[in-house]
């Protein structure tokens, strides 16, 4: 069965630091890989997306993300973090594995970030 | 464009009494999906429908149910409530349903059980 492992539960930064968020997915088949936030109080929405080519991946507020696929890992990064990056993140892992389309996302547990000035 | 919405937003119910949530998905939209979100089990996929029609079923009991319209309206259903599904039930909408595009999730309806 497919599934997403998201390593770190909480991170804490300050301001300008890097960030770097692993995410490892199980699926021997093709796969199409996302993150996406949750600002407080706010819906999720889409940061940023992989379905094929490049590898690396630009999203929205700087984040980018790199699909390694020989290490099943799709880490999203971001060079220097901001007050505003604090939120809750998701890695999702979404695989036709039954044939056909389908919308049917795998959700990692998240990864609070919390950003401090 | 409005977003997708979700009522209602809040709800308190006791064991064993069931419970429909609907869904409003974002015009011209024909893929709806549903979550279960809580602490513990984090997110977890429901249901997904498209043209009316279920086309993925997440591992859950069959006291879930749902259903979509021909509008793409969608409600879900749970019956005999119990204390565990005390959660988050978010919506999510999108054009195709092909996997590739980009999915748009509801504000939810949080369901407390007593």
């Amino acid at each position: 069965a497919q599934s997403v492992s998201q390593h770190n539960h909480h991170v804490i930064l300050s301001e300008a630091a890097s960030l770097e968020l692993g995410c490892n997915y199980s699926y021997g088949g093709t796969v199409n890989l996302f993150w996406y936030v949750q600002y407080p109080g706010q819906h999720l929405q889409l940061l940023l997306k992989y379905f094929s080519g490049d590898p690396l991946v630009k999203g929205i507020k700087g984040f980018e993300a790199e699909f390694i696929k020989s290490k099943f890992s799709f880490n999203l990064r971001k060079p220097s973090v901001q007050w505003s990056d604090t939120a809750e993140y998701f890695c999702a892992v979404n695989g036709a594995y039954y044939g056909g389309a389908t919308n049917k996302l795998i959700f990692g547990t998240g990864t609070l970030l919390a950003v401090q000035p | 464009k409005a977003g997708v919405t979700q009522t209602p937003r809040y709800l308190i119910k006791t064991r064993g009494q069931q419970v429909t949530l609907s869904c409003s998905p974002i015009s011209g939209h024909r893929s709806v999906s549903w979550y279960q979100q809580t602490p513990g089990q984090g997110l977890q996929f429901l249901f997904e429908y498209f043209s009316e029609t279920q086309r993925n079923k997440g591992n859950f009991p069959g006291r879930f149910s749902g259903r979509q319209f021909s509008n793409s309206r969608s409600e879900m259903n749970v019956s005999t409530l119990e204390l565990g599904d005390s959660a988050l039930y978010l919506c999510v909408s999108s054009t195709a349903g092909t996997g590739e595009e980009t999915q748009y999730f509801g504000p939810g309806t949080r369901l407390l059980v007593l």
